[in-house]
């Protein structure tokens, strides 16, 4: 599997800041995936950042809050903007990889912290 | 949409008990993901099933892809203080890399 680097593993955040998270992978990889994890909840896939093209965002995220950049096939930003409590969460990178790519891989995470 | 419904929420065991938990879902599902997750970090891939009624072991890991197709379960044999954590079931309907969805979640927790 592939080797998910992702900066800042935390940060401490003021409201209305933006902040943005670095997902390096060790291996060229088509879609790369941003999740976000809410304190005590489960995975929600933010959106799907593809190289070349915009990103595909899932319902109830919008690109304005969550800008995505994908520069090259092993590189890709996820900005939180205008911060607010309530985003205050884990934000993941993941990959596919494994049988028919079929399998997702993650990184250890950013852990957010929104005051 | 789908949804994933993980149970139990949570368990508390004592150490070198088995533990079961499971997954199930309101359509057929064709990839089967576990997951666990420790503390302050990302989950981490334990076990991936392809075909209903397959049964994968990994080390004292044992998982199967329900033959109804919307069903998984995992089994722990003999648990261990590192076996702590949140075990998530993820799972999608197609055969390609389309969206997953993830369970709830089950958080195990060892009792000394």
């Amino acid at each position: 599997s592939a080797v998910i680097s992702q900066k800042p593993s935390r940060d401490i955040c003021q409201r209305g800041t933006s902040l943005t998270i670095q997902c390096q992978v060790d291996s060229q990889v088509t879609m790369m995936f941003w999740y976000r994890q809410q304190p005590g909840q489960s995975l929600t896939l933010i959106a799907t950042a593809n190289q070349g093209s915009e990103a595909t965002y899932e319902s109830g995220f919008v690109i304005d809050k969550f800008p995505i950049s994908r520069p090259n096939l092993t590189f890709s930003t996820l900005t939180v903007s205008n911060m607010s409590p309530e985003d205050s969460s884990i934000y993941l990178c993941s990959v596919s990889g494994g049988q028919q790519a079929r399998e997702l891989f993650f990184g250890e995470g950013s852990r957010l912290t929104v005051l | 949409g789908q949804q994933l419904n993980q149970s139990p929420q949570s368990m508390f065991i004592q150490e070198g008990e088995d533990v079961s938990m499971n997954c199930t879902s309101s359509s057929i599902f064709n990839t089967w993901l576990w997951y666990k997750q420790d503390p302050g970090e990302g989950p981490v891939l334990l076990i991936a099933l392809y075909k209903a009624g397959e049964l994968t072991s990994n080390g004292r890991l044992t998982a199967q892809f329900g033959i109804t197709r919307k069903d998984s379960f995992l089994n722990i044999s003999a648990s261990i203080p590192s076996d702590v954590g949140i075990y998530f079931c993820a799972g999608r309907p197609g055969f390609g890399n389309e969206k997953l969805t993830f369970g709830t979640g089950t958080r195990l927790t060892i009792i000394p």
